[in-house]
Order: structure tokens, then C-alpha cells, then sequence
């Protein structure tokens, strides 16, 4: 079974900083696309980034070019999403998710909470 | 990177049928056969329900099936049921391996 499992979620001031971690079981980490969407309260989803299966390629949605770094660790099954210069707007539930066919989002964990405020 | 339009609700009463569109452009929705559907009931993660724009994953119901037509791809649901009222959004596929969601939709089971 799939498992997907977020952590490093909290409450952190504008300016601030913030690690996401996902730790994945169920299934070969290496062999898929990983990907963080996004969940403002009251709010739609929204794709943040993904990256290869071995980490060579990695995109980003406009708004958090430069600050948001996704990285992965294949020997640890885990996905990170390191995040700089947070704003209030970036405060919103973080999902991780795996790949079903390349990229698209399939397997959903069940989220962490990020929020930005002072 | 515009999020794809849908219509904030629909409702239908059980057993009936709904459509939910998603309205995209020629560079998302239009250019690839890569929408992909999900339901979320409240305070849940999203489920992955149809992808490649009507292909259905393991274990969800045949009673939803998705389609597309030029910049504008639908998800069905037939014999509606009460367990089916949950916001759903549409994803599409938009280039260099970057996505975008739709607003998301709400269905409400009269």
C-alpha cells in the first residue's frame, strides 16, 4: 500500500524559513516523479513543484521561484521541500504526492499545515 | 500559470447525472491528453479519480468518466449518491513538466 507521510509543518514568521519532509512506503521511491501542492484555507489546490525521479529536473510554479528549493534522497524514500522567505500567502496545507503516470499527481498523503504569520 | 475555470457548484439529486467542466487554453488543457480529476471531501486529501483525460485508476467507480473537447475537459458522475458530494478539481498538464489546477467545484447532493 501506498503511504505517504508530511512533517515539518508549524507556525513561522513572515521572512522566515521551514522544512517539509514526506517519507514514502508501499513502493519504489526512485522509480517516480514527486511532486508538493498547495491548500490555502478555504482555498483550491495548488501545484508548487515537482522533481525526477532522480533528482535531475525539478519545476517550479511562478510564485515561489527562488525561494522554495524540492529535493528527494532515494536512499531515505524521502521528498523535501525547503522553503525561504515565506509570505502570509504561502500559508496553506502541503501535500505530497506521487507520480501515476509521469508526473501527474496520484498517490496524496494527508498533508501539514504551514502557517505564515507574525 | 492560470488556474483552469470550473463553476464554483452544481448539485443534482441522487441517481440523476451531473457534468463539472474545466475550461482551459491551447497551451494547457487543449495541447495534451493530460487532465487528470480529483475528489476531496472536507478535511481530506485529495483522490485521484480520472487521468489522461477519461482513463480510470484501479478501484474507482465506473460511475465517473471523463472527456474533453478542445480546451474543455468534463468529468461525469451517473447515479449520483450521497457519498459523492465533495469538492472536485481538474489538473492539467502545461508544459515543462508543470501543472495547473482548477478552481475546484462544488457538488451538493439535494
Amino acid at each position: 500500500e501506498v503511504q505517504l507521510v508530511e512533517s515539518g509543518g508549524g507556525l513561522v514568521q513572515p521572512g522566515g524559513s521551514l522544512r517539509l519532509s514526506c517519507s514514502a512506503s508501499g513502493f519504489t521511491f526512485s522509480s517516480y516523479w514527486m511532486s508538493w501542492v498547495r491548500q490555502a484555507p478555504g482555498k483550491g489546490l495548488e501545484w508548487v513543484a515537482n522533481i525526477k525521479q532522480d533528482g535531475s529536473e525539478k519545476y517550479y510554479v511562478d510564485s515561489v521561484k527562488g525561494r522554495f528549493t524540492i529535493s528527494r534522497d532515494n536512499a531515505k524514500n524521502s521528498l523535501y521541500l525547503q522553503m525561504n522567505s515565506l509570505r502570509a500567502e504561502d500559508t496553506a496545507v502541503y501535500y505530497c504526492a506521487r507520480g501515476f503516470v509521469g508526473a501527474t499527481p496520484g498517490y496524496w498523503g494527508q498533508g501539514t499545515l504551514v502557517t505564515v504569520s507574525s | 500559470q492560470s488556474a483552469l475555470t470550473q463553476p464554483a457548484s452544481v448539485s443534482g439529486s441522487p441517481g440523476q447525472s451531473i457534468t463539472i467542466s474545466c475550461t482551459g487554453t491551447s497551451s494547457d488543457v487543449g495541447s495534451y491528453n493530460l487532465v487528470s480529476w480529483y475528489q476531496q471531501h472536507p478535511g481530506k486529501a485529495p483522490k485521484f479519480m480520472i487521468y489522461e483525460d477519461s482513463k480510470r485508476p484501479s478501484g474507482v467507480s465506473n460511475r465517473f468518466s471523463g472527456s474533453k473537447s478542445g480546451n474543455t475537459a468534463s468529468l461525469t458522475i451517473s447515479g449520483l449518491q450521497a457519498e459523492d458530494e465533495a469538492d472536485y478539481y481538474c489538473c492539467s498538464y502545461a508544459g515543462s513538466s508543470t501543472f495547473v489546477f482548477g478552481g475546484g467545484t462544488k457538488l451538493t447532493v439535494l
